[in-house]
């Protein structure tokens, strides 16, 4: 089986840097992803970490611990409009099947 | 680029009648499409793998008779819900893999139909 943990809820203030964590049991692994999704509104692709390390795009760095099983997605200078849901999800074989975490919900207040 | 647009975005329909949903991704041509379900504050469930050209794939404890699912071509899947009941509204989200992706499993999301059945 496959499963993916996160927390279901993150609070933070505007500029701060807030990390949510996603941890893994997969019986095979092809790598995790991070998506954003709006209240109403389809998710939006993030990142992808197929190897271990960090990734950076922007504001948004993913990290990948693979002997771990672990991976966290950090955002920084957060804004208002980062308040959204985040979910993990790793591919589920090659053929992109995709499996998705329960999601954090992440409210950014003033 | 890597769009995928659904119709209809929203719809009301009553019990016991049918409800097709359409996917298309609109510069990119899609070999495997994904139909996802969502409810309120919950996660992404996946429902089915689309292949162009082959029957879908469905997941465990989803019913491949009232889920109906064409992908007809590299374009264009459709999810039809047959005989509708209250508990089948819900929020669908289909995504899609562009042709020759090959390592990259980003998938380019919908922006999903809100079904409510009455």
């Amino acid at each position: 089986g496959q499963s993916l943990e996160q927390p279901s809820e993150v609070t933070a203030v505007e500029g701060a840097i807030v990390q949510i964590n996603c941890t893994y049991q997969t019986s095979g692994f092809y790598g995790l992803s991070w998506y954003q999704q709006h209240d109403g509104g389809a998710p939006t692709f993030l990142s992808y970490n197929g190897l271990d390390g960090l990734e950076e795009t922007g504001r948004f760095s993913s990290f990948l611990s693979r002997s771990d099983s672990y991976g966290y997605l950090l955002l920084q200078e957060l804004q208002m409009k980062d308040s959204a849901s985040y979910f993990c999800a790793a591919p589920h074989n090659q053929g992109g099947k995709l499996i998705f975490g329960q999601g954090t919900e992440l409210s950014v207040k003033p | 680029g890597a769009v995928v647009s659904q119709h209809p975005s929203r719809v009301i329909c009553k019990s016991g009648t049918s409800v097709k949903i359409e996917c298309r991704s609109l510069d990119f041509q899609a070999t495997t499409m994904f139909w996802y379900r969502q409810f309120p504050k919950k996660s992404l469930m996946l429902m089915a793998t689309s292949n162009e050209g082959s029957k879908a794939t469905y997941e465990q404890g989803v019913e491949k008779d009232k889920f109906l699912i064409n992908h007809a071509s590299l374009t264009l899947s459709t999810l039809t819900v047959t005989s509708a009941h209250p508990e089948d509204s819900s929020f669908y989200i289909c995504s899609a893999r562009a042709l020759g992706q090959g390592q990259s499993y980003e998938q380019y999301f919908g922006p999903g139909t809100r079904l409510t059945v009455t």
